[in-house]
Parts: C-alpha cells; structure tokens; sequence
C-alpha cells in the first residue's frame, strides 16, 4: 500500500531533551513537509524539502533540525532549543511543482514531561 | 490580516441539511486551493482541490471558487454525523508555500 507513515504514534520528552520523529512515504514523491498544529491553531510550516539532500526553513524552524538523505524519507528532531514543544507534528509529502496536493502521515503527538 | 481565514464555528446543521464553510485569503497570486477535513485526534485528509474559477462537484461535496472576491468556499449536501470533523481550507500562495486556514469545526446533528 501506497502512503505515509510516521512513528512514533506517541512520544513523550523530558526537558534537555532531543528527540527524532520518523516519518517515511512510499509515494514516490519529491517533496516532505513537516508541520505543527497547536489546539485551535492551523498548520504551521517547520521545514519542507523538495529535493534530496536541500531542505528550507519554514515559518516556525528554531529548536528544530531535519536532513533528507533518502527520497523516502524525512526525519524531524526536536532539540532541547525547543521551548515549547508539546503539539501534535504531521509529515506531508507532494508532487514537487504543479498542483501540489499534500498528503499527510497519521501524526505524532509529543508531549514534555 | 490573516492570510487564510476561515470562521472557527462551530458550524452546526441537521442531518440532510446543507452545510457551508466559507474560506477567504490574502494572496491575489494564488493558483490552487485544498479542503481538508480532519477528525478529531487524526490527521487531515484531502477531501477537494480547485484551481479555476467556478464550481468543482465530488459526490456530495461541491468547491467554489472566486478568485476576483479572494473566496472559497465548501458546501456538503445531506450532511450525514459522519461528516462531523474541522475543515481545513488550505491555499497555495504564488511562491512555494502552502498556507493553511485554522479550520472550521462542523457538527451535524442526527
């Protein structure tokens, strides 16, 4: 089956703490975004990469790290930087150019001890 | 001004009725435009894209498109309790990013 997966479903992070959001999509696309969504609040874009090995800074990057190795993939880590991290993170994937149509992984949802 | 502005509801209609969510956005320069719907606890799920002026029908969801009023809107005909989640209007602007709406929460009652 075609898609996007993230892991894990749940994390929870102790303050000092880094911790890397897996996320991996079998799509074939060349484009991964990782976004934030705080209650009450749309999506907030922290990086997006349309290429392997090039990634940008979104609207709300600081504390956050990302790479892109591999087309599949597009691991996420929230450092310590972050002050605020609890929030529930979703990884989209798209076509790059064009349309752009993103599809989203289940989530992750983190929570600091 | 908000870039994409959507009212945050709750919208709610009877079981049958039509529901409509409205969206508006900032950049003249945007080409494409996406609803979502989310469940609570779930991630988004596109459920319409429109990218000329006009109406776009899917089953029983229609978009609307305006582009010279800066408005879009999604109307879902015999809205079922299924259809109770937050809808998410999304645009594309003219540069790369994709700006989205903070949703409206649609309750349909049985």
């Amino acid at each position: 089956d075609g898609g996007i997966t993230q892991s894990p479903k749940y994390l929870f992070r102790k303050e000092g703490q880094n911790v890397t959001l897996s996320c991996e999509q079998n799509l074939n696309h060349d484009a991964m975004y990782w976004y934030r969504q705080d209650p009450g609040q749309g999506l907030r874009l922290i990086y997006y990469s349309q290429i392997v090995n090039d990634f940008q800074k979104g609207d709300i990057a600081e504390g956050y790290s990302v790479s892109r190795e591999k087309k599949e993939s597009f691991p996420l880590t929230v450092t310590s930087a972050q002050k605020n991290p609890t929030a529930f993170y979703l990884c989209a994937s798209s076509w790059a150019g064009g349309a752009d149509e993103q599809f989203f992984g289940p989530g992750t949802r983190l929570t600091v001890l | 001004q908000k870039e994409v502005e959507q009212n945050s509801g709750p919208l709610s209609v009877p079981e049958g009725a039509i529901a409509s969510l409205n969206c508006t956005y900032s950049d003249r320069g945007s080409q494409s435009f996406f609803w979502y719907r989310q469940y609570s606890g779930k991630s988004p799920e596109l459920i319409m894209s429109i990218y000329s002026n006009g109406d776009k029908e899917d089953g029983r969801f229609t978009a609307q498109l305006n582009k010279a009023s800066q408005y879009v809107s999604l109307l879902i005909r015999d809205s079922q309790p299924s259809d109770s989640a937050t809808y998410l209007c999304a645009v594309k602007t003219g540069g790369f990013k994709t700006i989205f709406g903070a949703g409206t929460r649609l309750f349909v009652k049985a």
